[in-house]
């Protein structure tokens, strides 16, 4: 299975709205995982079951899914908000993958 | 606190082996399934194989499989990546993962990650 996310950079200001995408190959349920990474930072999860928020997460970010297509979205981007971010799946033993990541930057 | 240690990254010849090794604490670490993941810099991560609490269940990217060898050991709280005919690509920054919940069946999204240890494969 393999997870393509898009778009590989988005450039947006404080205060914006974020969306982030991320496909699945083959169906995955709701299997997904979102994850922040910051520079010099272990990555921190922010999304598991395609929706639900890991704990202390702020309510800024959510996820979604229709299909193979998954969705974290960042209502209103915060300075500490602009990283990159991954999707990972976790269906299956046989494979657990990553996605390309997409970095949010300053404009 | 929950903490992961790995080490046993190296320098190390293409076509090599190494071993590396991750102390878990602060946790009840044979109920947790555990992975290894890898990320060369500048570049994403790679999720390298996994490991259920039991053992039981165990998994491979296709970049490593027969090549790799996941393990652990419950009794010293340690999971373990043996990696055989090392290859150039396989240069990274190795993380040891946590997952969220325990006792689990089917593998978990991961919440506590090691500082990792590298390696790197060249000749």
């Amino acid at each position: 299975i393999m997870m393509t996310q898009s778009p590989l950079t988005l450039s947006l200001s404080p205060g914006d709205r974020a969306t982030l995408s991320c496909r699945a190959s083959q169906s995955v349920s709701s299997n997904l995982a979102w994850y922040q990474v910051k520079p010099g930072q272990a990555p921190r999860l922010l999304i598991y079951g395609a929706s639900s928020r890991a704990s202390d997460i702020p309510d800024r970010f959510s996820g979604s899914a229709s299909g193979p297509e998954f969705t974290l979205t960042i209502s209103s981007l915060q300075p500490e908000d602009f990283a990159l971010y991954y999707c990972q799946h976790y269906s299956s033993w046989s494979s657990l993958a990553f996605g390309g990541g997409t970095k949010v930057e300053l404009k | 606190e929950v903490q992961l240690v790995e080490s046993g990254g190296d320098l190390v010849q293409p076509g090599g082996s190494l071993r590396l090794s991750c102390k878990a604490s602060g946790f009840t670490f044979n109920s947790y399934g555990m992975h290894w993941v890898r990320q060369v810099p500048g570049k994403g991560l790679e999720w390298v194989s996994g490991i259920s609490w039991n053992s039981v269940s165990i998994g491979y990217a296709e970049s490593v499989k027969g090549r790799f060898t996941i393990s652990r050991d419950n009794a010293k709280n340690a999971l373990y990546l043996q990696m055989n005919n090392l290859r150039p690509e396989d240069t990274a920054f190795y993380y040891c993962v946590k997952e969220i919940w325990d006792s689990g069946y089917e593998p978990y999204p991961v919440d506590v990650w090691g500082k990792g240890t590298t390696v790197t494969v060249s000749s």
